[in-house]
């Protein structure tokens, strides 16, 4: 049980170039959260997922697009980065709305 | 607008002093308050949790929180500290009905000295 993981661990990016976060999750779980970690303000919601097909906004969505086509598997798209986008991102998972939020370790991207 | 206050950006303690750790929401409806752990390099851990029930939770690693509805806080306090608590603390809330999205403190960073 690998819990949640996420894949790459660290990425630098030049602004206007595109990629894709994966976070993956093997505890069954619906619900499904992409956060961004900068310094001073805590974390803050991206987009999130009420299950399989399901997405919706966060707090700061903009310049993000994410998919859930299937249950296990999170995804957190940049279409055109920006120096902004610098950020620490974590993906997070639970089973239901009560549960313990369990996160993943974290990917540091760079976009110069 | 809704949010959650933690009161320190940076405490610096010695090893067997006491920590408590502010943290105080602006929500009106019912809550679950959190306390969550990133220690060097590594991802969130969950500290502790409070639902409902005894508003004094325990949680892993000697730690303790109070929930105190009329003030709206949830504060964090450990007896004594080790070197090992060494970390950052975030507070986070979620409403009962906001599909579990928590919503974070900007964190405590906490460096115990030997």
């Amino acid at each position: 049980n690998a819990g949640v993981t996420q894949t790459p661990k660290f990425r630098v990016l030049k602004t206007g170039q595109s990629m894709t976060l994966l976070c993956a999750q093997d505890m069954n779980h619906e619900y499904m959260y992409w956060y961004r970690q900068d310094p001073g303000m805590g974390l803050r919601l991206i987009h999130y997922s009420v299950g399989e097909g399901t997405t919706a906004k966060g707090e700061v969505p903009d310049g993000y697009n994410v998919s859930r086509l299937k249950k296990q598997n999170f995804l957190l798209g940049l279409e055109s980065a920006a120096p902004s986008q610098t950020s620490v991102y974590f993906c997070a998972s639970r089973r239901g709305t009560a549960d313990t939020q369990y996160f993943g370790p974290g990917t540091r991207l760079t976009v110069l | 607008a809704q949010s959650v206050s933690q009161h320190n950006h940076h405490v610096i303690l010695s090893e067997a002093a006491s920590l408590e750790l502010g943290c105080n929401y602006s929500y009106g409806g019912t809550v679950n308050l959190f306390w969550y752990v990133q220690y060097p390099g590594q991802h969130l851990q969950l500290l502790l949790k409070y639902f409902s029930g005894d508003p004094l939770v325990k949680g892993i690693k000697g730690f303790e929180a109070e929930f105190i509805k009329s003030k709206f806080s949830f504060n964090l306090r450990k007896p004594s500290v080790q070197w090992s608590d060494t970390a950052e603390y975030f507070c986070a809330v979620t409403l009962t009905d906001s599909w579990g999205k928590l919503q974070f403190g900007a964190g405590t960073q906490v460096v115990v000295t030997p």
